[in-house]
């Protein structure tokens, strides 16, 4: 199937700190890839869609200048989480999907952000 | 505006018995269904789907879910349950292909030997 990875797994960062957190297709062309948020023991909610070469929607309540998310290739998405803090500290995965018209995400592991 | 509800927080049974995982949904055409299971710290991971056609839809590990529109429920069911299927479990739904999810809050299992 296919494989969607995420870089760092986990990261710990000082409040005020800018972090980058990467989501990458390994195996196929990601055209639409989401970021997710998750507290602990909660589900997952949907920050923004990303398609490749254009601006993200972001959902509502999602600051867009704080989450900065970059779609530049078909194979890799980031988002970074601009001037931390400690309420940003979150469970954060990517998903990917290979076409317009496919009927499946593949999500990445996960990255652990603790905002100190 | 769809949404999923998953009525039990926390399940617990014995290994070997029959689990049933609730999941309720809202939305005003045939939705896409799925169901993920998320270990501790991990991603998630797809269990079974339904887009259209048998309502009865087979998964990987075994399981399988049955869509019934007219109660709006899309039920995640096992036989058989084994210890390594204590996790978070997530029923979803999207309104097309490729299309964002939105998620239930979650069922976490747990498996007694």
């Amino acid at each position: 199937g296919a494989v969607v990875s995420q870089h760092p797994s986990r990261v710990i960062c000082k409040s005020g700190t800018s972090v980058k957190i990467e989501c990458r297709s390994l195996d196929f062309q990601a055209t639409t890839m989401f970021w997710y948020r998750q507290f602990p023991k909660q589900s997952l909610m949907l920050m923004a869609t990303s398609n490749e070469g254009s601006k993200a929607t972001y959902e509502q309540g999602v600051e867009k200048d704080k989450f900065l998310i970059n779609h530049a290739s078909l194979t890799l998405s980031t988002l970074t989480v601009t001037s931390a803090h400690p309420e940003d500290s979150s469970f954060y995965i990517c998903s990917a999907t290979q076409g317009a018209f496919s009927d499946e995400q593949f999500f990445g592991p996960g990255t652990r952000l603790t905002v100190l | 505006a769809q949404s999923v509800t998953q009525p039990d927080i926390h399940i617990t049974v014995s290994e070997g018995a029959s689990l049933e995982l609730r999941c309720n949904y809202s939305y005003g055409a045939t939705p896409y269904l799925f169901w993920y299971v998320q270990s501790p710290g991990q991603g998630l991971q797809l269990l079974l789907k339904y887009f259209s056609g048998d309502t009865l839809v087979q998964g990987i590990k075994g399981f399988e879910a049955e869509f019934k529109r007219s109660q709006s429920s899309f039920n995640l069911r096992k036989p058989s349950v084994h210890w390594s299927d204590a996790a978070e479990y997530f029923c979803a739904v999207g309104v097309g292909t490729a299309s964002k999810l939105t998620f239930g809050t979650g069922t976490r299992l747990q498996v007694t030997l």
